[in-house]
């Protein structure tokens, strides 16, 4: 199994910050990732796929970049409602794989 | 607009089976990619399960294979899930996704259901 590390697991900033979260693959997997976001007692909702495509209606504040194993999602401008948990995911190769998740709380 | 609901017992007991169904409305379930079943313990992550083409193409979690069976009923757009001999372990909120419905990419879970709890107790 394709193994994906997220960094920080936590992560303070306030409103109108800039942040970036990391996810690393355990193994190469071209751009098959995807980022979604959930905020408690919700469905996670997808947010980017093939590592920079922003889905339809996810506003450009979003953005993610990497290829091979390293790849990051940078929110800038933050907003109360861009407080949650955010994961990564790998479909390069069944079985599909998720990071632990990243809290992003408000500071 | 596609939409996705899942159902299911609520409540299981140890050993026994979980059987969930998922209903796909606002799209053709024969014209998406794949349909998929991810499952959340409670204050854990994500675990995908299981997908399905509507075709009967299907994968699964090695670590739950043995124990897990997908299937899709086009005629009624349903997409169901099988798990045999469940433990509390098994505890989750069990949530059915589109892959590629949307996006046209296989593989990218691109619409969600809102989720089923199941809880494994006697």
């Amino acid at each position: 199994d394709i193994q994906m590390t997220q960094s920080p697991s936590s992560l303070s900033a306030s409103v109108g910050d800039r942040v970036t979260i990391t996810c690393r693959a355990s193994q190469g997997i071209n751009i098959y990732l995807a980022w979604f976001q959930q905020k408690p007692g919700k469905a996670p909702k997808s947010l980017i796929y093939a590592a920079s495509s922003l889905q339809s209606g996810v506003p450009s504040k979003f953005s993610g970049s990497g290829s091979g194993t390293d790849f990051t999602l940078t929110i800038t401008s933050l907003q109360p409602e861009d407080f949650a948990t955010y994961y990564c995911q790998q479909y390069n190769s069944y079985p599909y794989t998720f990071g632990q998740g990243t809290k992003l709380e408000i500071k | 607009q596609v939409q996705l609901q899942e159902s299911g017992p609520g409540l299981v007991k140890p050993s026994e089976t979980l059987s969930l169904t998922c209903v796909v409305s606002g799209y053709s379930i024969t014209s998406g990619y794949y349909w998929g079943w991810i499952r959340q313990p409670p204050g854990k992550g994500l675990e995908w399960i299981a997908s399905i083409h509507y075709s009967g193409n299907t994968y699964y979690n090695p670590s739950l294979k043995s124990r897990v069976t997908i299937s899709v009923n086009t005629p009624k757009s349903q997409v169901s899930l099988k798990l045999t001999s469940v433990t509390a372990a098994d505890t989750a909120v069990y949530y059915c996704a589109s892959e590629g419905g949307l996006t046209r990419v296989r593989g990218v879970m691109d619409v969600w259901g809102k989720g089923t709890t199941v809880t494994v107790s006697s």
